[in-house]
């Protein structure tokens, strides 16, 4: 079992939906989750991180932690086209040991 | 953050050769790592450059087949040595801030024939 599962897709949703990725990770000792955007051809950028359980909110993007059922979430509202990438969720346990999901290919169609 | 630069982009590579990547980072950092991406599977963790010693590696990955320098606090060089068409793949490096934050350079795509 990979200690990150993340559903590759492709998902692909309507300009203006929200959008739904989702992580589950089976690393009870992992407190630092982070999702990171990998456009085509470009390295991945940190997009959003969260310590332990909670939400956390930076413009249309949420993201959410839940540690009792090891599920973590990112929502993208009002989606752009130019939101369309790759999203990859990671766990971290300790300082700089991040373990990577598959990532989800994602397509906003205008 | 960091701005990172790799060199080459790309490159095409017969087997049994051996290719070293570049990372140049524009400011003094700690940590450095390198990545192997490959198609449709998550960033895997190569190793960690230190700076001053030998790299430390992760399970599955060798000296001898990744040789890694790391001369100074901005600059990195991952050697993939006699290569095979399984080590087709884009090779990261990547930066470490702060506790958890990493930042990544656009990659290099090798494709070895």
């Amino acid at each position: 079992q990979k200690e990150v599962e993340q559903d590759p897709g492709p998902l692909s949703v309507p300009e203006g939906a929200i959008v739904s990725l989702n992580c589950t990770y089976s690393n009870s000792a992992f407190q630092y989750f982070m999702w990171y955007r990998q456009y085509s051809r470009k390295g991945p950028e940190l997009l959003m991180y969260t310590y332990s359980s909670g939400n956390k909110e930076d413009g249309r993007f949420t993201a959410q932690v839940d540690k009792s059922s090891k599920y973590i979430s990112l929502f993208i509202r009002d989606s752009q086209p130019s939101d369309s990438a790759t999203y990859l969720c990671a766990g971290a346990e300790g300082a700089q040991k991040l373990v990577f999901g598959q990532g989800t290919r994602l397509t906003i169609n205008p | 953050s960091a701005v990172i630069s790799q060199k080459p982009s790309r490159d095409i590579c017969q087997r049994g050769t051996s290719l070293t990547i570049q990372c140049q980072v524009d400011s003094q950092v700690t940590m450095m790592f390198w990545y192997r991406q490959q198609p449709g599977q998550s960033l895997t963790l190569i190793a960690t450059a230190n700076q001053g010693s030998e790299a430390t590696y992760e399970s599955g990955f060798v000296i001898d087949k990744f040789p890694i320098s790391r001369p100074n606090l901005t600059f990195s060089t991952l050697t993939v040595s006699n290569m095979s068409p399984e080590d087709s793949s884009i090779y990261l490096c990547s930066v470490g801030l702060g506790v958890y934050e990493q930042y990544f350079g656009p990659g290099t795509r090798l494709t070895v024939t």
